[in-house]
């Protein structure tokens, strides 16, 4: 069975403040996404990684995907309380394997 | 409309009763999912489609659960004689591709809340 390990499960933090998110697997995986959920919607997604060692930006949030293909970071820069929400990794294979998720707060 | 619409956003219903919810995903989608989420914690996989056909029902609970898509579009998820642990959020998602392009995009519905009393 595939799993995704996120960690923190839960993290509050004051605006201004950096975190960083991380997800683990034992599994290697072909590619790993990151998706943000907030209250009453569905997951979006916010980046794709597929190369052992990649690394992207999207504005203020770090997306990097480890050499062996078993673990991503997310690394949040000058938090804000629009970064609010559930985190979520998933995992490119046949089971559609999602992470449990990191719930930030982010209070002004 | 341009996004994955489900139906209904909200349900309350009594232990015991059949329950069932919708989804209807992007135009031209070909692959739709359904995922359980509880307490807004992460995704539980129950079932994935591929046109008509379900490949992985490996997620599906119990018996109780079941699945079809009619027309390569519309699915319906029922839940039998409900039970106070399945209230949830059910999530709906499609993608253009299905498996085979593990690097494909979940465009998600807002889901449909679940509450068994």
């Amino acid at each position: 069975t595939q799993l995704l390990e996120q960690s923190p499960q839960f993290l509050s933090i004051q605006e201004g403040e950096n975190l960083t998110v991380y997800c683990n697997s034992s599994s290697v995986f072909s590619s790993l996404q990151w998706y943000r959920q907030e209250p009453g919607e569905g997951p979006v997604l916010l980046v794709t990684v597929v190369t052992g060692g990649e690394v992207k930006k999207l504005k203020r949030l770090t997306f990097q995907f480890g050499d062996a293909r078993k673990d991503s970071s997310l690394h949040i820069t000058a938090a804000q309380p629009g970064d609010t929400g559930l985190y979520l990794c998933k995992g490119g294979s046949e089971k559609l394997v999602f992470g449990k998720g990191m719930k930030l707060t982010v209070n002004p | 409309g341009a996004g994955v619409s489900q139906s209904p956003s909200n349900k309350v219903t009594e232990k015991g009763k059949d329950v069932e919810l919708r989804c209807d995903p992007i135009s031209g989608h070909t692959a739709l999912y359904w995922y359980r989420q509880s307490l807004g914690q992460g995704l539980e996989f129950l079932i994935y489609f591929q046109g008509n056909s379900a490949p992985d029902k490996s997620g599906l609970p119990s018996d109780r659960f079941s699945a079809e898509r009619t027309g390569g579009s519309v699915s319906t998820l029922t839940i039998q004689r409900t039970q106070q642990e399945d209230s949830a959020v059910y999530l709906c998602a499609s993608s253009p591709r299905g498996l085979q392009t593990y690097t494909g995009e979940l465009f998600f519905g807002e889901g449909s809340r679940l509450t068994v009393l």
